[in-house]
């Protein structure tokens, strides 16, 4: 049973033009939710975090948005640049709960140029 | 700077020969996990250590096993590989349970 699911397992996207990078959870203790990109060979990276008490949180290129009825989220990236093209993971927490993440399998972006 | 290392990268090893995984960290971090990734699908933490105190997730098979030593280095032990453990394995460190966590390079692991 997948708690977290990122239902795109692929997504291109021309050079210049915004990503949208979709993620799905069923737990709704969730309340904390992170944002992972991983290339080829590496670890995952973090990228952003949002907490259940806000529905946008931004950093540079990236924006993340947390809709808590639909128990969706999504990353936005604008512009899109070669340099994204990874696999982006979400997870969740029921922070509240400290419980562990659960990773969602992850979507691999390329940018085209 | 401060960072997670695992070692090795790449590792062959032979059917049901045990084999040993290792990871440091410079953060000072209290929390070290492993997860084990394998191709397309999300990484499936096996255990923590917070501090001292080990924790298994449930479903986490009994050939695989973890040992901390100090705050800077947790081991995996596969005392029996099989073809189904080749895999990606993730460690990752965090201050505490609930905070973002930051991962290792990952050891490839290939079972012959």
């Amino acid at each position: 049973d997948q708690q977290v699911k990122q239902n795109s397992p692929s997504l291109s996207v021309q050079e210049g033009r915004i990503s949208i990078l979709n993620c799905d959870y069923t737990n709704s203790m969730f309340d904390y939710f992170l944002w992972y990109k991983k290339y080829p060979a590496e670890g995952p990276t973090f990228l952003i975090s949002i907490s259940s008490i806000k529905d946008k949180n931004e950093d540079g290129r990236f924006t993340v948005f947390l809709n808590k009825s639909a128990k969706h989220l999504s990353l936005h990236i604008v512009p899109s640049q070669p340099g994204d093209s990874a696999v982006y993971f979400c997870a969740a927490s029921p922070r509240n709960y400290g419980q562990n993440f659960v990773f969602g399998p992850g979507t691999r972006l390329s940018v085209l140029p | 700077d401060a960072m997670v290392i695992q070692n090795p990268r790449y590792q062959v090893t032979q059917f049901g020969k045990p084999v040993t995984l290792s990871c440091s960290q410079t953060l000072n971090h209290n929390v070290m996990y492993w997860y084990q990734q394998k191709s397309s699908q999300a990484p499936k933490l096996l255990f923590h250590y917070y501090d001292k105190d080990f924790n298994n997730e449930a479903d986490t098979p009994d050939n695989f096993q973890s040992r901390r030593p100090n705050t800077s280095f947790c081991f995996l032990d596969i005392r029996s590989p099989g073809l189904g453990d080749a895999a990606m394995y993730l460690c990752a460190t965090s201050p505490g349970l609930t905070d973002t966590q930051y991962f290792g390079p990952g050891t490839r692991l290939t079972v012959l």
